[in-house]
């Protein structure tokens, strides 16, 4: 069983739409990361959560510690934000991160 | 805004061949680790570094593959007799106390 999982694989949206990816856990964890990976290949990291909820511009991370179970939300999202979404899991400080298999976003205009 | 550096962007080596990937951790980080993402496939951990030795390693880290901080700002990933399987992108990351993981880049190699 896979440690982290990731809903949905693909996602194609409409320009302007909101848009919520979801990612579970199984491990107890210190950090979750969300980052985001461009055709390119390039990794950035877009947030790293051990409680509550983070945003940044029109990107909103939560996460529920109990239900093991984080969502990453695009608000009015635009087609630059096309990519591969990841959520990352991080078990204690200045562990590894295990990576989940990553959520394909597609904005059409 | 301080940045883990990557080099080469893009690695191009015949099967059987040593390579050298090469990465800049953020100045004041401690702890490093190497990751590698095959086409298609999730980021996989390789291995991670603190305090001038393996701290962790995954199954892939066979001994084929070596890690070393060789002047203090390098740290590098040395894959000793490239095969097929090896090409993907490579990933360095870098943190500190309370830090989130900073990733560079990434190296794509190519093994042919």
């Amino acid at each position: 069983k896979n440690e982290v999982e990731q809903s949905p694989q693909n996602l194609t949206a409409q320009e302007g739409e909101f848009i919520t990816i979801n990612c579970s856990y199984s491990v107890g964890i210190s950090a979750l990361h969300w980052l985001q990976q461009h055709p390119g290949g390039g990794i950035v990291s877009l947030f790293m959560l051990s409680s509550g909820k983070k945003k940044h511009g029109r990107l909103i991370a939560t996460i529920n510690i109990q239900e093991k179970h984080s969502s990453l939300h695009i608000t009015a999202s635009h087609p630059r934000d096309s990519a591969v979404y990841i959520c990352a899991a991080q078990k204690t400080s200045y562990d590894k991160v295990i990576f989940g298999p990553g959520t394909s976003l597609s904005v059409i205009p | 805004e301080p940045e883990v550096t990557q080099t080469p962007s893009h690695q191009v080596t015949q099967m059987g061949q040593e390579v050298i990937l090469r990465c800049v951790p953020i100045s004041n980080h401690l702890y490093f680790y190497w990751y590698r993402q095959i086409l298609g496939q999730k980021v996989e951990f390789l291995v991670s570094f603190y305090n001038n030795e393996i701290s962790e390693k995954s199954e892939i880290f066979d001994d084929q593959f070596s890690v070393e901080r060789p002047d203090g700002s390098n740290f590098t990933l040395k894959i000793r007799s490239t095969k097929l399987e090896d090409s993907a992108m490579y990933f360095c990351a870098s943190t500190t106390t309370g830090s989130e993981q900073f990733f560079g880049p990434g190296t794509r190699l190519t093994v042919l």
